[in-house]
């Protein structure tokens, strides 16, 4: 069974500081692949960024990357720089080949930018 | 850009009534989903679609149903709606056989039951 774990309810970070949000996940399938997702108050979500579990590298988009560690499971967002307007929730989410189009997400972390 | 309209931001409905959420996406994108969101539980899968016609039991099925008769597009039904169906809905939709491919999701229906 595929399954997202997030333990970090709520976070919070000073404008300007980097932040790491945590993600674990569990699949007994090699091939897969890891979202992560944005959800401000207005309630849309908003896809960030994607790791794929056999990407040699983390992957970057502007000013968030993934710390990708496949032997413990993990795919941390980081968000460095926070800006007010990152206030927001942050879902992790995956996707198994053998799962096709099923897509697991975690409970989320909410995030608070102080200025 | 993939664009996923749900009908209405806010809704609301009073018990026993039949609730119609509906989905548009115009991206030709062959999966579509149904979630619902509530605090602390983060994103339940209510029912999903990977074709015309065809609809397969999410997580929490119970107390809803699904029409899919054109690809574009996915409507929930809750055939009598209850307090306890009061959420935010999420309609989603993505590419079949690309993993590496999003979920696209619209902005969100938070139905509220009286």
């Amino acid at each position: 069974a595929q399954k997202i774990t997030q333990t970090q309810p709520g976070m919070f970070v000073q404008e300007k500081e980097a932040v790491t949000l945590d993600c674990t996940y569990d699949t007994s399938d090699p091939s897969y692949g890891l979202f992560w997702y944005k959800q401000p108050s207005s309630g849309e979500m908003i896809f960030l960024i994607y790791q794929g579990s056999y990407d040699q590298q983390n992957a970057t988009e502007g000013r968030y990357s993934l710390n990708f560690q496949k032997a413990r499971k993990s795919a941390n967002l980081v968000i460095s720089a926070s800006q007010l307007g990152d206030s927001a929730m942050y879902f992790c989410a995956m996707r198994a080949k053998n799962t096709g189009n099923q897509f697991y997400f975690g409970t989320g972390t909410s995030l608070t930018v102080i200025p | 850009d993939v664009k996923v309209t749900q009908s209405s931001r806010y809704l609301v409905k009073r018990t026993g009534e039949k609730v119609f959420l509906e989905c548009v996406q115009d991206m030709d994108h062959e999966n579509m989903f149904w979630y619902r969101q509530d605090p602390g539980l983060g994103l339940r899968l209510i029912y999903f679609s990977y074709d015309v016609k065809m609809k397969e039991k999410g997580d929490i099925p119970e107390g809803y149903s699904v029409s899919r008769e054109k690809k574009e597009r996915f409507s929930l039904i809750l055939e009598s709606a209850s307090t306890n169906q009061t959420s935010m809905y999420l309609c989603a939709s993505s590419l079949a056989g690309a993993p590496n491919q999003p979920q696209h999701f619209g902005d969100g229906t938070r139905l509220s039951i009286l």
